[in-house]
């Protein structure tokens, strides 16, 4: 199994521009999860999906972050317009298992720098 | 706001020696997952404790959950430079309505020297 798959794994991008990051999860996975790492805030889970429905955006940090699910195998994190807070790693992880107790396999990341 | 406390911090030692990473919270877990990241790569699971009082073995590594579920360990016996990391604790709480939702401790980074 090629694991969870993000892109890019690098963006730099200059403020006011949209920026979309990708994930592939693993196959049969029904959960994908979003995490922003920084170092002063550690690992924060943004949105989660079951089923490609989002169940939980309350670590969202406000409306110019959005994501989608449109199916099993795709899901998008999108910010617009991007501001130099902004800039972070962002994971996306994927799991199975009951209410979500599967262990969750995170991709390499995408390390986002907004100018 | 539920909050995982890990210390320390930082940590820095010299290969061969013992050390103990600790990973507390005011409320009670239904699980703990401990994590190992290293640079430019997404955090590894390392084990998942249920049961108060669970002790785990991988190899040099000892994972401890509380008997009251709301703290856990991980000690590390002859740390070696391998070991080097970035170490993170992560709680499901109970009773919580959001199902599949972890919350992360804010890490420790330690580095053996050889």
């Amino acid at each position: 199994d090629a694991g969870v798959i993000q892109s890019p794994r690098h963006e730099v991008t200059e403020m006011g521009q949209e920026v979309t990051l990708r994930c592939k999860p693993i196959s049969g996975h029904d959960y994908l999860f979003w995490y922003r790492q920084t170092m002063m805030r550690g690992l924060e889970l943004l949105i989660y999906f079951n089923n490609n429905v989002p169940i939980d955006d309350s670590g969202m940090p406000e409306d110019r972050f959005s994501a989608k699910m449109p199916n099993a195998s795709f899901s998008t994190l999108k910010i617009q317009p991007s501001e130099p807070r902004d800039s972070a790693v962002y994971f996306c992880a994927s799991s199975s298992g009951l209410a979500g107790l599967g262990t969750q396999y995170f991709g390499p990341g995408t390390r986002l720098l907004v100018l | 706001t539920q909050l995982l406390e890990q210390s320390p911090q930082f940590l820095s030692i010299q290969e061969g020696e013992n050390l103990t990473v600790y990973c507390n919270s005011s409320s009670v877990f239904s699980s703990l997952q401990w994590y190992r990241q290293e640079p430019g790569e997404g955090p590894v699971l390392l084990v998942t404790v249920v049961t108060g009082g669970e002790v785990k073995k991988l190899k040099r590594l000892t994972f401890q959950f509380g008997d009251a579920r709301k703290d856990s360990s991980l000690h590390i016996t002859a740390a070696q430079p391998g070991d080097t990391g970035l170490y993170l604790c992560a709680g499901k709480y109970a009773g919580g309505t959001s199902y599949g939702k972890l919350t992360f401790g804010q890490g420790t980074i330690l580095t053996v020297h050889p």
